[in-house]
């Protein structure tokens, strides 16, 4: 039973730049989260993809942008990069209903130059 | 403004001690409350989690303890082991708002053999 994937494992992007990330979820899961890591921080969430659509956003500018597609799988853009925008990208699955467990994959490193 | 606030930063104890991690919350909303490991260089892995209805859940060598009216839980492992040296994170999420999950700031916890 595959877990989440994710794709790449690492990135390196330069200021304004754009960049897209990509997400499989869990077998059986129809709900992406995505979530950046700054180092030593804990995941802020992003945004969350049910049924083709964005469902929820957290406190990040409309330069993130999101994509689900019919297969549940997920695409994370972000346009005109900067600086701060450098952490560890995290996809998480779950079934819809909420209030349960979401599964993590191992996430993109991106770093910005 | 932090919505899960953790304690400690982190933690050093001798193998087969008892490290406690602890979190505490504001928004009555929420409704679960996973714990997650991460190893550097992977995701998150979820761990232990429970509902506001009972105050202690056990799985293996950890438990989590539940204190509704204060607003606060805790992670506890039994018999730690070199192993367990990770980060942990605590997170809370309401199910009436999406399952947005909210972390903490995450606990950087050695085992010493």
């Amino acid at each position: 039973d595959a877990g989440v994937t994710q794709s790449p494992t690492h990135l390196i992007k330069t200021r304004g730049q754009q960049v897209t990330l990509r997400c499989s979820p869990k077998s059986g899961h129809d709900t992406v989260s995505w979530y950046q890591q700054a180092l030593g921080q804990g995941p802020q969430f992003i945004f969350q993809y049910y049924e083709e659509e964005e469902r929820q956003r957290g406190n990040f500018p409309d330069r993130f942008s999101g994509h689900q597609f019919p297969n549940y799988s997920s695409e994370l853009n972000v346009n005109a990069l900067l600086l701060g925008d450098s952490a560890l990208y995290l996809c998480a699955s779950s079934i819809t209903g909420g209030g349960g467990p979401q599964h993590f994959g191992d996430g993109t490193r991106l770093s910005i130059l | 403004q932090q919505q899960v606030k953790q304690s400690p930063q982190s933690l050093i104890v001798q193998k087969g001690g008892i490290p406690i991690i602890n979190c505490a919350y504001e928004n009555t909303a929420f409704d679960y409350f996973p714990w997650y490991q991460q190893f550097p260089g992977k995701g998150p892995a979820l761990l232990i989690a429970i509902r506001p209805d009972v105050s202690e859940k056990k799985e293996g060598r950890f438990t989590i303890s539940f204190n509704k009216s204060a607003k606060q839980f805790s992670l506890h492992i039994m018999d730690s082991q070199p192993g367990d040296s990770a980060t942990y994170f605590c997170a809370a999420s309401a199910s009436n708002t999406g399952n947005q999950f909210y972390f903490g700031t995450g606990t950087s916890l050695t085992v010493i053999p």
